[in-house]
């Protein structure tokens, strides 16, 4: 069975300083996708980044930027200079890339990002 | 880029009537959609499964007389709650998915309060 753990249930800063949130996921599965997505109070599911498993490199984009380290089996996500739109809760999630279970996404409790001004 | 639209956004019904929730996928062929349920402050979890033209899967503890799903075309899956109770007030979201895309496109969520 697939598990996803973000250990961080709420987590508030101050505007402008970096935060990272974290997830650490467990598979059986060689191959994998990780995603991170985020949730305004509005309820829709913002897309940030879907991670091959066999791409471990790191990725920026912008103020976001994901660190993926199959050896601890961790995908963490870390916004730099928050800002108070960053509001949120972040979702990290992982499905099989193939078979029966292939698109079923196993989610993380998520982590409720507040940003204060 | 792929679009999902979900409808009714929010829907306030009474105990013991029946809902239906819509998922249409707006710009590509959704060959499988995917129903997740989330309460307040919780995770998503999964429901079920379903595939153009056939039966939904079920995951466990989701019970497939409760939750009608069908996914006649290729466009279009619902999701029917019913004779709802309070406590299948939740929010429902779909997501969508291509074969061979390997991407998957969420619905914006339908906020179900059953009174």
């Amino acid at each position: 069975a697939q598990k996803v753990t973000q250990a961080q249930t709420e987590i508030s800063v101050v505007e402008k300083e970096d935060v990272t949130l974290d997830c650490v996921y467990e598979t059986r599965d060689t191959t994998y996708y990780l995603f991170w997505y985020k949730q305004p109070p509005s309820g829709e599911l913002v897309f940030l980044i879907r991670r091959n498993s066999f791409d471990e490199q790191n990725e920026i984009s912008g103020r976001y930027s994901w660190n993926f380290q199959k050896s601890t089996s961790s995908f963490n996500f870390t916004i730099t200079a928050s800002q108070v739109v960053d509001s949120a809760v972040y979702f990290c999630a992982l499905t099989s890339a193939g078979g029966t279970s292939y698109g079923k996404l196993t989610f993380g409790q998520g982590t409720i990002l507040t940003v204060h001004p | 880029g792929a679009v999902v639209s979900q409808h009714p956004s929010r829907v306030i019904c009474k105990s013991g009537t029946s809902v239906k929730i819509e998922c249409r996928s707006l710009d590509f062929q959704a060959t499988t959609m995917f129903w997740y349920r989330q309460f307040p402050k919780q995770s998503l979890m999964l429901m079920a499964t379903s595939n153009e033209g056939s039966k939904a899967t079920y995951e466990q503890g989701v019970e497939k007389d409760k939750f009608l799903i069908n996914h006649a075309s290729l466009t279009l899956s619902t999701l029917t709650v019913t004779s709802a109770h309070p406590e299948d007030s939740s929010f429902y979201i779909c997501s969508a998915s291509a074969r061979g895309q390997g991407g998957y496109t969420f619905g914006s969520g339908t906020r179900l309060t059953v009174v």
